[in-house]
């Protein structure tokens, strides 16, 4: 079945250095892929999304490309904030199964930025 | 900006008690989603809704949980008979969509069951 994998966390980073959090799926479709973020005490948000192969989401500085020969959506910032802090969820949807399919999250991970 | 709207954004009750989730999806989205989270674990789907009938629903979503719609606006979640495991975060989400589209999420409603 579908499935997503996520590097786990936590990770603890200092203002303005790089970020990559890991993310790998498994999809028996075509699936788009999706990076949510959960800012303390919120709900998750939509980051950016990539919807085919080589595709690359991108918002707020942060990129994603649609790997489809590594089965790979790794979340990537060049320089990260304070205001960055918070859970990073990777997700896909699968077209194959149409009307009603599901979402499968990853387990999330947790980013700590630090001045 | 439209956003999905959840209520209560806590509620704690006692095992065996019936409770009801409340949301209210972005105006003009056809697709409802619950999802839960426990502590420390990854957002699980239960269901989605479309058209007035489920349209999917995970091996989690058994008898206990039933989902309505019950006017225009409210997409409901009602969780029959608590039970500890019970306690979790449930979130609420809409697409306009398909579930392959971006789907909205609500803040969630904290459940903690005593």
């Amino acid at each position: 079945g579908d499935s997503v994998t996520q590097m786990e966390g936590p990770v603890t980073l200092s203002e303005e250095a790089f970020l990559t959090i890991n993310c790998t799926y498994t999809a028996t479709g075509y699936p788009s892929l999706f990076w949510y973020v959960q800012y303390p005490g919120e709900g998750l948000q939509l980051l950016l999304k990539a919807t085919k192969a080589d595709d690359k989401g991108s918002n707020k500085g942060f990129e994603a490309t649609y790997r489809k020969e590594t089965t790979s959506f790794h979340l990537e910032k060049g320089s990260v904030q304070v205001s960055d802090s918070a859970v990073y969820f990777c997700a896909l949807s699968d077209r194959v199964r149409g009307t009603g399919n599901q979402f499968y999250f990853g387990t999330g991970t947790s980013l700590t930025v630090i001045p | 900006e439209p956003e999905v709207t959840q209520t209560p954004s806590h509620q704690v009750t006692q095992m065996g008690q019936e409770v009801i989730l409340r949301c209210v999806p972005i105006s003009n989205h056809l697709y409802f989603y619950w999802y839960r989270q426990i502590l420390g674990q990854k957002v699980e789907f239960l269901v989605s809704f479309y058209n007035n009938e489920i349209s999917e629903k995970s091996e989690i979503f058994d008898d206990q949980f039933s989902v309505e719609r019950p006017d225009g606006s409210n997409f409901t979640l009602k969780i029959r008979s608590t039970k500890l495991e019970d306690s979790a975060m449930y979130f609420c989400a809409s697409s306009s969509q398909g579930p392959q589209e971006t789907q909205y999420f609500g803040p969630g409603t904290r459940l903690l069951v005593l």
